[in-house]
């Protein structure tokens, strides 16, 4: 069962405009979000979260926004750079399970110079 | 800072061999670490927990005596995979927190490619 899904897996996108990563959840538990970035052959490192008592958090170019009656999260890369090509990894904390991320599928975003 | 390594980063073994893999971090103490399994276009599984000088908790369907974790200092936790068979063949991440509350201090390690003939 697969708790976190990120529906989609590739995404291209011309530099300097805006990309755009979707992620859903189904367990109502959840009440933190976390988006990781992964490059090949490296581990995956943090890029942003949000907590359910938040609708939204901004950290430069990175913007979450989580929607929590939809059990839907997003997030908002403006503008795009080269150098964000990767794999974005969603992954959800909360309920009994202390410490535990459970993770999308991820989405692989390649920006166009 | 808040670097964890993985040894080794990719091994090719046998099937019915015993394969160790390392994870280390090296500029804090670790009170928790996470093992990670990762299928090809998958979402990264959370194999186990394990809390220095504890024994591990494993995820439903994790079989414990075929995946040997030991947590044996603050620094240093080991996985284990005994008598590998080709199913076992993936992509092994481990991840280390002081407070595995704090999601977002959570440091990944590069992984670790195994393949088993």
């Amino acid at each position: 069962d697969q708790q976190v899904k990120q529906n989609s897996p590739s995404l291209s996108v011309q530099e300097g405009r805006i990309s755009i990563l979707n992620c859903d959840y189904t367990n109502s538990m959840f009440d933190y979000f976390l988006w990781y970035k992964k490059y090949p052959a490296e581990g995956p490192t943090f890029l942003i979260s949000i907590s359910s008592i938040k609708d939204k958090n901004e950290d430069g170019r990175f913007t979450v926004f989580l929607n929590k009656s939809a059990k839907h999260l997003s997030l908002h890369i403006v503008p795009s750079q080269p150098g964000d090509s990767a794999v974005y990894f969603c992954a959800a904390a909360g309920g009994t399970s202390y410490g535990k991320l459970t993770f999308g599928q991820g989405t692989i975003l390649t920006v166009h110079p | 800072g808040a670097v964890v390594s993985q040894h080794p980063s990719r091994v090719i073994c046998k099937s019915g061999t015993s394969v160790k893999i390392e994870c280390r971090s090296l500029d804090f103490q670790a009170t928790t670490m996470f093992w990670y399994r990762q299928f090809p276009k998958k979402s990264l599984m959370l194999m186990a927990t394990s809390n220095e000088g504890s024994k591990a908790t494993y995820e439903q369907g994790v079989e414990k005596d075929k995946f040997l974790i030991n947590h044996a200092s603050l620094t240093l936790s080991t996985l284990t995979v005994t008598s590998a068979h080709p199913e076992d063949s993936s992509f092994y991440i481990c991840s280390a927190s002081v407070y595995p509350g704090a999601y977002n201090e959570q440091f990944f390690g590069p992984g670790t490619r195994l393949t088993v003939l």
